[in-house]
């Protein structure tokens, strides 16, 4: 079964400053990868997606992220990040073959920005 | 707004009370998702439908949930004889097969 593995519960970072989450995945064939946001008390907006292909994904809101099969991760990262970045930011794998919007999300990385 | 669409956004109820929820995905969209997030937490699976038919259930499913669609369009789920443990946010996703999910905005659900 898939797993997806997020080690950072909670981050800070100052407004400007570059962003990377980490992402770590398990999954026994190519994987099918998100990141998607989530404010307080609303549903999961998507970033992005890798399916296959540029293993460099560019996603909305000046996000994009990385697929590295060697290293099972999928980091996502901003150059300069804004205030109203501030979210809970998840990753999470398809199951693929006909069910990659079966998702199984990793625990959350909470995103606090300070000015 | 053509979004997936989900009622109500909040529900408190007391412990063994019954409730139902319902989501109307995007249109067109031929999978429906429901997921349970609870405080702290990813969302977790909980079933699917392709068009009416209901492909995977969690094992997080309990007897007490039933989820249905029927002509393939909207959804429901029910919860039975509510449990303080189903306190929750309860996700539901639409998409086109093979493609990336969009989420509603959720029900909280507090059972008290």
């Amino acid at each position: 079964a898939q797993s997806v593995t997020q080690p950072d519960i909670h981050i800070t970072v100052s407004e400007g400053a570059s962003l990377e989450l980490r992402c770590n995945y398990s999954y026994g064939a190519t994987p099918y990868l998100f990141w998607y946001v989530q404010s307080p008390g609303q549903g999961l907006q998507l970033l992005l997606k890798y399916f296959s292909g540029d293993t460099l994904v560019q996603g909305i809101k000046g996000f994009e992220a990385e697929f590295k099969r060697s290293q099972s991760s999928f980091n996502l990262r901003k150059p300069s990040v804004h205030w109203s970045d501030a979210a809970e930011y998840f990753c999470a794998v398809g199951a693929g073959a006909g069910t990659a919007s079966k998702l199984t999300f990793g625990t959350g990385t909470r995103l606090q920005v300070t000015l | 707004d053509t979004g997936v669409s989900q009622d109500p956004r909040h529900k408190i109820t007391k412990r063994g009370q019954n409730v139902t929820f319902r989501c109307d995905p995007i249109s067109e969209h031929n999978r429906l998702y429901w997921y349970r997030q609870t405080l702290g937490q990813g969302p977790e699976f909980l079933t699917y439908f392709q068009n009416e038919a209901q492909l995977e259930k969690s094992r997080l499913l309990s007897d007490r949930f039933s989820a249905e669609r029927p002509k393939g369009s909207f959804s429901t789920l029910e919860i039975q004889r509510t449990e303080q443990g189903d306190s929750a946010m309860y996700l539901c996703a639409s998409s086109l097969t093979e493609s990336e999910a969009f989420f509603g905005q959720g029900t909280r659900l507090t059972v008290v």
